[in-house]
């Protein structure tokens, strides 16, 4: 069975500081990986994806991919207030695939 | 660009009755779509794939029959929940791709009540 998992939180960051959040993911067969933002009561907005090892950066956001520890990582940097949401990691096995996302990391960016 | 919508935006219904709900991709054409079930404070579930012309494919544990879903043309699907129970109260939300590798657009989700 597919299983993404994610530390439920809160995560309390102060302003301007790194937020970082993790993710694992139990399929090895996994070759798409994707970072979504939801506020409460609204659906998942994209913030980043990832296909292959390393690091991709987008403005303030870095996404990080360890296929052979199956792990993700995203890291925001300079945290604001309007980042407090709730991340949500997705995996995806093939192109045609619908995504498995994790319970989700609930962010609070302390002002 | 990328603009997935649904209708509509919340629904309450009786027990017993269905209710329709649409997805449509705006500004592409979605050859797949896919939809999904979010309850209170879990995370976004995968109930299934359609493909335009072609019948849908469900996750284990959801049923076909209860779950109707019609991927007509290649901007419209639309998820048809049977017999509705309050058990199916939830968080409807679909997502439209404009090919295979291709990233997935969430629309803005259908909160759906059944009393």
């Amino acid at each position: 069975q597919k299983e993404v998992e994610q530390n439920s939180g809160p995560l309390s960051v102060p302003e301007g500081a790194i937020a970082s959040l993790n993710c694992t993911y139990s399929d090895r067969g996994s070759q798409s990986f994707f970072w979504y933002r939801q506020y409460s009561g609204k659906s998942p907005e994209l913030i980043m994806s990832i296909y292959s090892n390393g690091d991709k950066e987008d403005g303030r956001f870095t996404a990080q991919l360890n296929k052979a520890s199956q792990y993700v990582s995203l890291l925001i940097r300079d945290s604001q207030p309007s980042d407090s949401a709730t991340y949500l990691c997705a995996v995806q096995r093939g192109g045609a695939d619908g995504l498995t996302f994790g319970k989700g990391t609930h962010l609070i960016i302390q002002p | 660009g990328a603009v997935v919508s649904q209708h509509p935006s919340w629904v309450i219904c009786k027990s017993g009755t269905s209710v329709k709900i649409e997805c449509r991709s705006l500004d592409f054409q979605a050859t797949t779509m896919f939809w999904y079930r979010q309850f209170p404070k879990q995370s976004l579930m995968l109930m299934a794939t359609s493909n335009e012309g072609s019948k849908a494919t469900y996750e284990q544990g959801v049923e076909k029959d209860k779950f109707l879903i019609n991927h007509a043309s290649l901007t419209l699907s639309t998820l048809t929940v049977t017999s509705a129970h309050p058990e199916d109260s939830s968080f409807y939300i679909c997502s439209a791709s404009p090919g295979t590798g291709s990233e997935q657009y969430f629309g803005p989700g259908t909160r759906l009540t059944v009393t």
